[in-house]
């Protein structure tokens, strides 16, 4: 069964930095892309950031361009999304999403849980 | 203000069929294929739709997509309660470089 397990999401001040995991099994993890994808409460859909399939591509959304880093180990089959200078706009859900191809596309085929993020002071 | 347009809300009773629009420009929908997610509140969104009128495995038939120019159409027929959820748009837009979303429809089955 293909699971995306994300983890990290927590309560911070804004100005400080926070790292989101996705935990990741059940298909061939170096032949896709992944993404990072967040829902603020009450909001739709917003997406952050993806990389490619050996990280040689990666692409962040203009409000978190600077500030976020996408990374990705495929020896260990996980995702990570490395958030710094975080601000109260940030507060959401974060999910972990599986593109169907390996170049960074906008098809997330599969989805974790997801993690909640929320900046405030 | 999200680059894809999408309806706020959209509404029909069982067996009508509904369509949900999605519109853009030419640096995303009018150059790159379009796809549509469903979303219930508090779980996963699923990918209902890719390439803007694929079906992936599992998702029935009453479901399909469309695209002409810089807009795409999402169409529902046999509505059913259980197709009440939230419904967006997305594509790549290559003057952001990155994916960008339509703010979503809430479609209600009366």
């Amino acid at each position: 069964e293909v699971q995306l397990v994300e983890s990290g999401g927590d309560l911070v001040q804004p100005g400080r930095s926070l790292r989101l995991s996705c935990a990741t099994s059940g298909f061939i993890f170096d032949d896709y892309a992944m993404h990072w994808v967040r829902q603020p409460p009450g909001k739709g859909l917003e997406w952050v950031s993806g990389i490619n399939w050996n990280s040689g591509s990666t692409a962040y959304a203009d409000s978190v361009k600077g500030r976020f880093t996408i990374s990705r180990d495929n020896a260990k089959n996980s995702l990570s999304l490395q958030m710094n200078s975080l601000r109260t706009e940030d507060t959401a859900f974060y999910y972990c999403a599986k593109d169907i191809a390996t170049g960074i596309d906008a098809s997330f085929d599969v989805w974790g849980q997801g993690t909640m993020v929320t900046v405030s002071s | 203000q999200s680059v894809l347009t999408q309806p706020p809300s959209a509404s029909g009773t069982p067996g009508q069929k509904i369509t949900i629009s999605c519109s853009g420009s030419s640096s995303n929908i009018g150059s790159y294929t379009v796809n549509w997610y469903q979303h219930f509140p508090g779980t996963a969104p699923k990918l209902l739709m890719y390439s803007n009128d694929q079906r992936p495995s599992g998702v029935p038939d009453r479901f399909s997509g469309s695209k002409s120019g810089t807009s795409a159409s999402l169409a529902i027929s046999g509505l059913q309660s259980e197709d009440e959820a939230d419904y967006f748009c997305a594509g790549w837009d290559d003057s952001l470089n990155g994916v960008v979303f339509g703010g979503g429809t809430k479609l209600t089955v009366l």
